[in-house]
C-alpha cells in the first residue's frame, strides 16, 4: 500500500506569510499532482509534476517534485484569505496502466486570515 | 479544462430507501471514473474504479452489493446507494480520467447525502 503523508495536517497563518506543504512517501510516483478544496466542493487540480527535481510556478504558488520521485512540496508567498482551503496531494504509481489509481495524501488544512 | 458535473449536488433520504448518483463529463470522454467518499475534514477515500462498458473494481473492504456502480457510457457513470443507512451519510465525489493513461483527473462537484 502506498501512502502520502502530508505535513502540516493544519495550517493557520495570516495574510502575507509565507508557508510551505510537503507530501512524503517511502514509494516512487510516475507523476503527483496537487489539488485544493473548498468545504462542500470537489478537489480542483493545481498542476501535475512529473519528472524528478522538476519546479513549476502557479502565480504565488510553487510545486517542486523531489529528485527520487517520492515527494513533494508546495510553496505560497504571501498567503491571501482566498488560498483557504484543503491541499491534497496525490500520486500515480510507477508502472501503471489505464487502471492505476490515485493515491491521496492526508491532507492540508490551511486557514489564512486578514 | 475538462469539466465533470454530478447530480444531485444534495440528496436526503431515509433509512432502508435506495439514492442515485450521477456523474457526467461534460467536454470529454471518460474511459475510466472514480468514486470516493470523504468524511469531514478528510482526504478523499477511493471506493471503485469504473470502467466503460465493464463490472466496477471495488477497494477493499466497499460491499459491491451495496454501492453498485454503473458506467453505461463513455460520459457518465452511476452509484447507487442501496438500502442507505445513516452511516452512509457523506459526501462523495467522482472523478474521471481525461484520456487512459493519461496522468490528470478532473473531479466533479460532490454530492452531499444525508440519511435519515
Amino acid at each position: 500500500t502506498q501512502l502520502l503523508e502530508q505535513s502540516p495536517q493544519f495550517l493557520s497563518i495570516q495574510e502575507g506569510e509565507n508557508l510551505t506543504v510537503y507530501c512524503n512517501s517511502s514509494s516512487v510516483f510516475s507523476s503527483l499532482q496537487w489539488y485544493r478544496q473548498e468545504p462542500g466542493e470537489g478537489p480542483v487540480l493545481l498542476v501535475t509534476v512529473v519528472t524528478g527535481g522538476e519546479v513549476k510556478k502557479l502565480k504565488r504558488l510553487t510545486f517542486q517534485f523531489g529528485d527520487a520521485r517520492k515527494d513533494s512540496s508546495l510553496h505560497i508567498t504571501a498567503a491571501q484569505p482566498g488560498d483557504t482551503g484543503l491541499y491534497l496531494c496525490a500520486g500515480l504509481p510507477q508502472g501503471g496502466g489505464t487502471a492505476s489509481k490515485l493515491t491521496f495524501g492526508t491532507g492540508t488544512r490551511l486557514q489564512v486570515t486578514l | 479544462g475538462a469539466v465533470v458535473s454530478q447530480h444531485p449536488s444534495r440528496v436526503i433520504c431515509k433509512s432502508g430507501t435506495s439514492v442515485k448518483i450521477e456523474c457526467r463529463s461534460l467536454d470529454f470522454q471518460a474511459t475510466t471514473m472514480f468514486w470516493y467518499r470523504q468524511f469531514p475534514k478528510k482526504s478523499l477515500m477511493l471506493m471503485a474504479t469504473s470502467n466503460e462498458g465493464s463490472k466496477a473494481t471495488y477497494e477493499q473492504g466497499v460491499e459491491k452489493d451495496k454501492f453498485l456502480i454503473n458506467h453505461a457510457s463513455l460520459t457518465l457513470s452511476t452509484l447507487t446507494v442501496t438500502s442507505a443507512h445513516p452511516e452512509d451519510s457523506s459526501f462523495y465525489i467522482c472523478s474521471a480520467r481525461v484520456s487512459p493513461g493519461g496522468y490528470e483527473q478532473y473531479f466533479g462537484p460532490g454530492t452531499r447525502l444525508t440519511v435519515t
